[in-house]
């Protein structure tokens, strides 16, 4: 069936630096991904919507200079976490529709500590 | 403002026994819904879902119930067995589901041997 690959599945770096979480529709096209992140014990809250070929949109809140996302093919889109810092530590995963009345396909997730 | 909400944060049940999740909504554009399982640091794993023409879909040991009048729709276990144990979100979208996912809170279940 089809299949959305996340990677890596789990970071450790160091405060300042930035970090790239990669997102593959591996047996289907999708013109929109989309982020999410889940802190601890909580719920899946989106970050932001992933259009190819178009800016994202992002949710109330997330900063957008902070979480950059690139969705530079159909199959490939990106979340960069720059000068990522302990409080971006968490769990973020990303998913695929595959297309109406589908349910959409969910990545592994990457775990990112900050230190 | 929690357009999705499950309002019982665990529920325990007894292996072999019926398990009842609840979830509620509050948007009326809504139109597909769906039940994931979930393990920690793991993606969500879809279970069964429903679109709002309908109100049941059944899948196996999983029935997803919809009353769009009360907005509020459930799934069901049955039998339950000690390997569901885990974390089930509900989630809900708009057309059709290609639209972005508002997810519910989330319920702990856990089935007891």
């Amino acid at each position: 069936g089809a299949v959305v690959s996340q990677h890596p599945s789990w970071v450790i770096c160091k405060s300042g630096t930035s970090v790239k979480i990669e997102c593959r529709s591996l047996d289907f096209q999708a013109t929109t991904m989309f982020w999410y992140r889940q802190f601890p014990k909580q719920s899946l809250m989106l970050m932001a919507t992933s259009n190819e070929g178009s800016k994202a949109t992002y949710e109330q809140g997330v900063e957008k200079d902070k979480f950059l996302i690139n969705h530079a093919s159909l199959t490939l889109s990106t979340l960069t976490v720059t000068s990522a810092h302990p409080e971006d530590s968490s769990f973020y995963i990303c998913s695929a529709p595959e297309g109406a009345y589908q349910p959409q396909h969910f990545g592994d997730g990457t775990r990112l500590s900050i230190l | 403002d929690q357009q999705v909400k499950q309002n019982s944060p665990s529920l325990s049940v007894q292996e072999g026994r019926i398990s009842i999740l609840n979830c509620d909504y509050t948007n009326s554009m809504f139109d597909y819904f769906l039940w994931y399982k979930k393990y920690p640091a793991e993606g969500p794993t879809f279970l069964i879902s429903i679109s709002s023409i309908k109100d049941k879909n059944e899948d196996g040991r999983f029935t997803v119930f919809l009353n769009k009048s009360a907005k509020h729709l459930s799934l069901h276990i049955v039998p339950s067995q000690p390997g569901d144990s885990a974390v089930y979100f509900c989630a809900a979208s708009a057309m059709g589901g290609t639209y972005k996912y508002i997810f519910g809170t989330g319920t702990r279940l856990k089935v007891l041997a």
